[in-house]
């Protein structure tokens, strides 16, 4: 059952431009987003969390947009640099936090 | 920065053998987790350990799988008799999670290749 989706398995952009990685889940029970970028061969590397009483967290370049409704959220990258070239995770948790649920992975190229 | 150390980096074993691959997870952490995550999938969630006991697992961590802090910084995963399909990277992460704060992250460690032949 796969209770985090990432359908964009890869995205390309211009540099500078933005970058839009989305992410679904199905669980209503999840309480805390979470988006890690990983480059091939080392461990996920956290960017940027949100939990559920917010729709919205900034940090730097990265935005993360969550709608509680359409149990959708959305990461931003603006501007996109070549080095944010990775594949970008979203993971979604309860309030728990003994589970942690990982989507499939969008993989981002940024042309320079 | 803190960060979770792993080791070895990569391990190669015979199938039937047993492993322990071992995470020194951030001090003042009190959640641990593993993951695997097979060449070309997803991140896999195996085992959540919290308070010296597992909180929660997944049905791929079964009998052949445990875990262990056996002296409070070392968090080990055993793998009893390895299969050709354990080959994965096994991933350690530990987390202060305090809830709905928002601002705690997890913590990945490097990674551990293990190949089973």
């Amino acid at each position: 059952d796969q209770q985090v989706k990432q359908n964009s398995p890869s995205l390309s952009v211009q540099e500078g431009r933005i970058s839009i990685l989305n992410c679904d889940y199905t669980n209503s029970m999840f309480d805390y987003f979470l988006w890690y970028k990983k480059y091939p061969a080392e461990g996920p590397t956290f960017l940027i969390s949100i939990s559920s009483i917010k729709d919205k967290n900034e940090d730097g370049r990265f935005t993360v947009f969550l709608n509680k409704s359409a149990k959708h959220l959305s990461l931003h990258i603006v501007p996109s640099q070549p080095g944010d070239s990775a594949v970008y995770f979203c993971a979604a948790s309860d309030v728990t936090g003994n589970q942690f649920y990982f989507g499939t992975g969008t993989s981002l190229t940024v042309i320079p | 920065e803190p960060e979770v150390t792993q080791t070895p980096s990569h391990q190669v074993t015979q199938m039937g053998q047993e492993v322990i691959l071992r995470c020194v997870p951030i001090s003042n952490h009190l959640y641990f987790y593993w993951y695997r995550q097979i060449l070309g999938q997803k991140v896999e969630f195996l085992v959540s350990f919290y308070n010296n006991e597992i909180s929660e697992k997944s049905e791929i961590f079964d009998d052949q799988f445990s875990v262990e802090r056996p002296d409070g910084s070392n968090f080990t995963l055993k793998i009893r008799s390895t299969k050709l399909e354990d080959s994965a990277m096994y991933f350690c992460a530990s987390y202060n999670f305090r809830v709905l704060q928002g601002t705690d992250t997890q913590y990945f460690g490097p990674g551990t290749r293990l190949t089973v032949l």
